[in-house]
């Protein structure tokens, strides 16, 4: 596609739920990227795919997180049994090689929050 | 390791007044720096980046920034504000001869007096 998309757009849930969250990369980029962003806190990184793997899970930030790449494309971040705390604004990012210095492309982010 | 400081969680400028961002980061070895600007309710969008070579990075909407190793800064500067530029303001590191991980600092949110 033409930019980064990320589904949905919002996200309102309960505590306890569990929540799938999407991100369609630009065409062609094996580097993928997810990061929190909290009110005042900046960008938080979570995870980085290369390809379909990942080998950088340093940022998750509980077992309750996880992360899956499929095909080389699409991801999917999972949030098992939300906290009031997760609420956030989830960003994804791609890079075409994931090289040194490479610019990271972001899309809209999905806005979570956890009642 | 790396990490980036911001100064300044607000800043306050007027239309048409010169715009300075601050950053100061931290790197063991030679950095990767970058300029993102976020727009309500977007992603992040790259306004510049310091990869080698000149020091003096010219971006998007007439940014600029310096990269200055003595300072270990990166600061941000447009020699007059618009209204358009209201917005945040994300600095990034990244470390050269490792996976292109980013720190990002906190984020300045830049306001425009009229």
């Amino acid at each position: 596609g033409a930019g980064v998309s990320q589904s949905p757009s919002n996200k309102v849930t309960e505590k306890g739920k569990d929540v799938e969250l999407r991100c369609d990369p630009i065409s062609g980029h094996t580097a993928l990227y997810w990061y929190r962003q909290s009110l005042g806190q900046g960008l938080e990184f979570l995870i980085y795919f290369q390809g379909n793997s990942a080998p950088d899970k340093s940022g998750l930030p509980s077992d309750r997180f996880s992360a899956e790449r499929t095909g080389g494309s699409v991801s999917t971040l999972t949030i098992q049994r939300t906290q009031q705390e997760d609420s956030a604004v989830y960003l994804c990012a791609s890079s075409s090689r994931g090289g040194e210095g490479e610019t990271q492309y972001f899309g809209p982010g999905t806005r979570l929050l956890v009642l | 390791a790396q990490s980036v400081t911001q100064l300044g969680s607000h800043v306050s400028v007027s239309e048409g007044a010169l715009v300075l961002l601050r950053c100061n980061y931290s790197s063991s070895v030679p950095p990767y720096l970058f300029w993102y600007v976020q727009y309500p309710n977007q992603g992040l969008q790259l306004l510049l980046k310091y990869t080698t070579g000149a020091t003096l990075v010219k971006g998007i909407n007439g940014f600029e920034a310096e990269f200055k190793k003595s300072e270990t800064s990166f600061h941000l500067t447009k020699p007059s504000a618009h209204m358009s530029d209201a917005a945040e303001y994300f600095c990034a590191v990244s470390a050269m001869n490792r996976d292109d991980k980013i720190i990002f600092g906190k984020g300045t949110r830049l306001h425009i007096l009229p």
